[in-house]
C-alpha cells in the first residue's frame, strides 16, 4: 500500500510553454501533498505544501504564479510550471502525507524529469 | 535557524558495515526520517525514530538521541545495490519535513 504515481516521468518543452505535472496518490487519501524540486547533486528543497480544498502553501523564494498547484481531491494534486524557461529545467518529485497516529511519514512519487529547451 | 548535517559522502566495501551520522538543530521536533535515493529516482523510506534508541529493520538500523539532536543510520552486510544517497529529514514542530543534503554512499567491490 502507499503509492504515489506522477505524470509524466518525464517531459522536454520549449521555452514560454506551459508544462502540468500530475500526482496521485492511489489507494490511500492524502490529507497533505507536498511539491518538491531537486537538481542535480543537490538535496530536496521544498516548493510548496498543499491541503485539499485549499490554497497551497509556497515556500519562501518560490513564485507562486509561475507554478500553480492544485489539491483538487484527497488523491490529486497537479503542478503546472507556467511560461517554463531552461533554469525550471529540474526533477520535480511529489509526495504525499497519510496521518496514521503519530507517525507522519511521506510517500514519494517516482518523479518528473523536466528539461525546456 | 533550522539545520540538518550530515557527511557529503562516504565509501565502505561490499560485505562491510557503515555508520552515517545526522545532526540536527530544529524549531521542535516530532521524528527523524531517513530515507533512500538512487540516482533519478525519487527518495524510498527507511525508518522513522521518535523516541531514543535503536531501531533494526533486517540489514537497515537507525539510531537517535534526542538530547543530542544525534542520529545515524547503519548498514550492514552492505552490497553493491546499497550504493545511493541516505537523506536524513526531521519532522520539525510544524510538522514540516527538514531536510539534510543526503550522503552520497558509495560501495566497492
Amino acid at each position: 500500500g502507499a503509492v504515489v504515481s506522477q505524470h509524466p516521468s518525464w517531459v522536454i518543452c520549449k521555452s514560454g510553454t506551459s508544462v502540468k505535472i500530475e500526482c496521485r496518490s492511489l489507494d490511500f487519501q492524502a490529507t497533505t501533498m507536498f511539491w518538491y524540486r531537486q537538481f542535480p547533486k543537490q538535496s530536496l528543497m521544498l516548493m510548496a505544501t498543499s491541503n485539499e480544498g485549499s490554497k497551497a502553501t509556497y515556500e519562501q523564494g518560490v513564485e507562486k504564479d509561475k507554478f500553480l498547484i492544485n489539491h483538487a481531491s484527497l488523491t490529486l494534486s497537479t503542478l503546472t510550471v507556467t511560461s517554463a524557461h531552461p533554469e525550471d529545467s529540474s526533477f520535480y518529485i511529489c509526495s504525499a502525507r497519510r496521518s496514521t497516529g503519530d507517525f507522519y511519514e511521506q510517500y514519494f512519487g517516482p518523479g518528473t524529469r523536466l528539461t525546456v529547451t | 535557524g533550522q539545520n540538518i548535517d550530515q557527511p557529503t559522502e562516504m565509501t565502505a566495501t561490499e560485505g562491510a558495515i557503515v555508520q552515517i551520522n545526522c545532526t540536527y538543530q530544529t524549531s521542535g521536533f516530532n521524528g527523524l526520517f531517513w530515507y533512500q535515493q538512487h540516482a533519478g529516482e525519487a527518495p524510498t523510506f527507511l525508518s522513522y525514530n521518535v523516541l531514543d534508541g535503536l531501531e533494526e529493520k533486517g540489514r537497515f538500523s537507525s539510531f537517535l538521541s534526542r538530547s543530542k539532536g544525534y542520529s545515524y543510520l547503519l548498514l550492514k552486510e552492505l552490497q553493491m545495490k546499497d550504493s545511493a544517497s541516505y537523506l536524513c529529514a526531521v519532522l520539525d514542530s510544524n510538522y514540516q519535513l527538514i531536510w539534510g543534503a543526503g550522503t552520497k554512499l558509495i560501495i566497492k567491490p
